[in-house]
């Protein structure tokens, strides 16, 4: 059974940069698939922010893009987000999926249980 | 870019059958696979649709979902609706190079 386990340093101060990591269980993330972050504001919907290949190749949110970078370890079986000069209204849960296996294929078919970042001084 | 637009919420009796539609504005809704994901309070979300009509092992078959290109839309439709079926439901789709959610439909089962 495929996991996703998100983790990153708690809460984040404003104009800082937020960084997390998902660590994946029971597939090696070298075999292939895109790996996704998706953030979810209080009470609002899903919000994609981008995609990592196993092979290292990254796509983005255009709204995020200019702050937005991704990256993948297959030797910890990881994959990385950072973001930077947060403010509050970056404030969400952030959720790690498993995307498709090509970039046609764009279903998030794994979750990770999502992590609350709170962006405040 | 484009833009998914779901209803805000809908409500419908258990036993009933309920349809929920997503609307890409610009660009063909058949040119790319739509999914379709459940998520209930404090939970993650969990895909019950891919490529349009597709169903996950593990979902039951009272869920079914379809496009229209008439319309530039897709749907999903959940028959014999239980009270385990309330929550959030996204449609998702993607371009050339970006995934899209919609903004989320509200279900409740009274």
């Amino acid at each position: 059974q495929v996991q996703l386990q998100e983790s990153g340093p708690g809460p984040v101060k404003p104009s800082e940069t937020l960084s997390l990591n998902c660590t994946v269980s029971g597939f090696a993330i070298s075999s292939g698939y895109y790996w996704g972050w998706i953030r979810q504001r209080p009470g609002k919907g899903l919000e994609w922010i981008g995609s990592v290949y196993y092979s290292g190749s990254t796509h983005y949110s255009p709204s995020l893009k200019s702050r937005v970078t991704t990256s993948i370890d297959t030797s910890k079986n990881q994959f990385s987000l950072k973001l930077k000069s947060v403010t509050a209204a970056d404030t969400a849960v952030y959720y790690c999926a498993r995307g498709g296996s090509w970039y046609g294929d764009a279903r998030f078919d794994y979750w990770g249980q999502g992590t609350l970042v709170t962006v405040s001084s | 870019n484009f833009m998914l637009t779901q209803p805000h919420s809908v409500s419908e009796s258990p036993g009933k059958t309920v349809t929920i539609s997503c609307t890409r504005s610009s660009g063909s809704i058949a040119s790319n696979y739509v999914q379709w994901y459940q998520q209930r309070p404090g939970s993650s979300p969990i895909i019950v649709i891919y490529e349009d009509t597709q169903r996950p092992s593990g979902v039951p078959d009272r869920f079914s979902g379809s496009i229209d290109s008439s319309s530039n839309s897709a749907s999903l439709t959940i028959s014999g609706l239980k009270t385990e079926d309330e929550a959030d439901y996204y449609c998702q789709s993607s371009d050339t190079i970006t995934r899209v959610f919609g903004g989320g439909t509200k279900l409740t089962v009274l």
